[in-house]
């Protein structure tokens, strides 16, 4: 079946540098997301991504925050100067496939620990 | 804006039928989901309700009153590996069909 698939699964930085979080979405899907969710906290919307371009982004995805699909299957999250309080996993997630209806599936996550 | 609410934590027996209620406040609701997600584990899909009704999938099952803003989350024979979190969410029609997602339900099993 297929999957997200999301790399790294843990990564830890220095507060103040720049990360980059890496996802394969699924081939046939049209809509990619990133969500985030703070330790013992609900999952939050930070970004959707449609036909090349943002379509959608909450508060929390501010200046410091950027996508990108760099190819035909990468999906990309860059923090660009991490602070404390981005410390949480980070989700990807696709949806909107042929056969998928509105279902959005989402990737293991990438466990962001900033120091 | 929009608003999910959710009881913040269920317990029942193993062998039990236990319901997850959720209430929302959106405008241009479109869907009601409903995700599972084991400690340090991703959301998994569990059911999807567009209209009123009952969708069944297997232990699962899901109900949608529109009119209520209300929906519930059905979960029979309960086993041990169901403790988890349950999260409802909404999408809605003027948007990337992204979900918003409630706080969560943390479902302990009891032998």
């Amino acid at each position: 079946e297929p999957e997200v698939t999301q790399t790294p699964s843990h990564q830890v930085t220095q507060m103040g540098q720049e990360v980059i979080l890496r996802c394969v979405p699924i081939s046939n899907h049209l809509y990619f997301y990133w969500y985030r969710q703070i330790l013992g906290q609900k999952v939050e919307f930070l970004v959707s991504f449609y036909n090349n371009e943002i379509s959608e982004k909450s508060e929390i995805f501010d200046d410091q925050f950027s996508v990108e699909r760099p190819d035909g299957s990468n999906f990309t999250l860059k923090i660009r100067s991490t602070k404390l309080e981005d410390s949480a996993m980070y989700f990807c997630a696709s949806g909107g496939g042929v056969n998928s209806g509105n279902t959005i599936y989402f990737g293991e996550g990438s466990w962001l620990t900033v120091v | 804006g929009q608003s999910l609410e959710q009881p913040s934590e269920v317990t029942a027996v193993e062998g039990a039928i236990v319901q997850i209620n959720c209430t929302y406040q959106t405008s241009g609701f479109y869907g009601l989901s409903w995700y599972q997600q084991h400690d340090g584990g991703a959301p998994t899909f569990l059911s999807y309700n567009a209209l009123d009704g009952l969708e069944e999938t297997g232990r699962f099952s899901s109900f949608l009153s529109r009119s209520d803003s209300y929906g519930y989350l059905l979960l029979q024979e309960l086993q041990m590996k169901d403790s988890a979190s349950y999260f409802c969410a909404v999408s809605r029609m003027d948007s990337s069909y992204k979900l918003i997602f409630g706080s969560g339900t943390r479902l302990l099993v009891r032998p």
